[in-house]
C-alpha cells in the first residue's frame, strides 16, 4: 500500500469548511484513498473512499487530485464534535485486507 | 453505533491472570480483525480473519491468542500479559468477497491495564 502524509494537526473555526490535505505521491492505479476519523478513546469512523473522482456523502466531500498524488478531505460546516485525529490511507482492495494508519492529522475545530 | 460490540469496555488485570475479550458484529460482515493501539501509535493490525479462517498474524506474541467460532464472534484470548501490552484493542470487521475487502467498521474497543 502506498505512503500517505499529512500535516500532524490543524484548526478550523466553528462553522467553517475544514479542508484536510493528504499526500499520496507514490499511490498506484489500483489503490483506492480511504479517509477514517477518530474522536478520542472511541474506535476509528470510516468516513468516505474514493479511487479517482470526487465523491460526497452525508458527512464529507472527497476531491482528488487528477494525477492522484493528493487528495483533500472536505468537512463543509466543522461542528465542535468533528474535532478527531483524520486518517487518510491508500489501500489495494484487491490484496489487502488491511488497513495501515499513520499517526494521522488531529483536527480541533475552536468555537 | 457502528453494528460492533466490544466487552469489556475496560480491563484491568495482573501479568499472571487469564483473561478475554469478545467482539460481536450485527452487519452480516465475513471478515473480523484486532488491532492495538497504544498511547500515542497508529493502530496496529493483530489479526484478519475471513470466513472464520485466520488470514493473517502480524508477528503477534503467543500470549495472545485469537478465536473465531462463527462469522459474527471474535475473541482474544489474554494470559501472562506484560504492562506494555497496555492500550486499546480494537475489533473490526468488514464484507470480503474473494481477496476484496471492504471499509472496515470498528468497535469502540477495549481498554486493557496491565499491572
Amino acid at each position: 500500500d502506498a505512503k500517505t502524509t499529512q500535516p500532524p494537526s490543524m484548526d478550523c473555526a466553528e462553522g467553517r469548511a475544514a479542508n484536510l490535505p493528504c499526500n499520496h505521491s507514490t499511490i498506484s492505479g489500483n489503490e483506492y484513498v480511504y479517509w477514517y476519523r477518530q474522536i478520542h478513546s472511541q474506535g476509528p469512523q470510516y468516513i468516505i473512499h474514493g479511487l479517482k473522482n470526487n465523491e460526497t456523502n452525508e458527512m464529507a466531500s472527497l476531491i482528488i487530485t487528477e494525477d492522484r498524488k493528493s487528495s483533500t478531505l472536505i468537512l463543509p460546516h466543522a461542528t465542535l464534535r468533528d474535532t478527531a485525529v483524520y486518517y487518510c490511507i491508500a489501500r489495494n482492495v484487491n490484496y489487502g485486507q488491511n488497513f495501515v494508519f499513520g499517526p494521522g492529522t488531529r483536527l480541533s475545530v475552536l468555537p | 453505533e457502528t453494528g460492533v460490540t466490544q466487552t469489556p469496555r475496560h480491563l484491568v488485570m495482573g501479568m499472571t491472570n487469564k483473561k478475554s475479550l469478545k467482539c460481536e458484529q450485527h452487519l452480516g460482515h465475513n471478515a473480523m480483525y484486532w488491532y492495538k493501539q497504544s498511547a500515542k501509535k497508529p493502530l496496529e493490525l493483530m489479526f484478519v480473519y475471513s470466513l472464520e479462517e485466520r488470514v493473517e498474524n502480524n508477528s503477534v506474541p503467543s500470549r495472545f491468542s485469537p478465536e473465531c467460532p462463527n462469522s459474527s464472534h471474535l475473541f482474544l484470548h489474554l494470559h501472562t500479559l506484560q504492562p506494555e501490552d497496555s492500550a486499546l484493542y480494537l475489533c473490526a470487521s468488514s464484507q470480503a468477497s474473494g481477496r476484496t475487502h471492504n471499509e472496515q467498521f470498528f468497535g469502540p474497543g477495549t481498554r486493557l491495564t496491565v499491572l
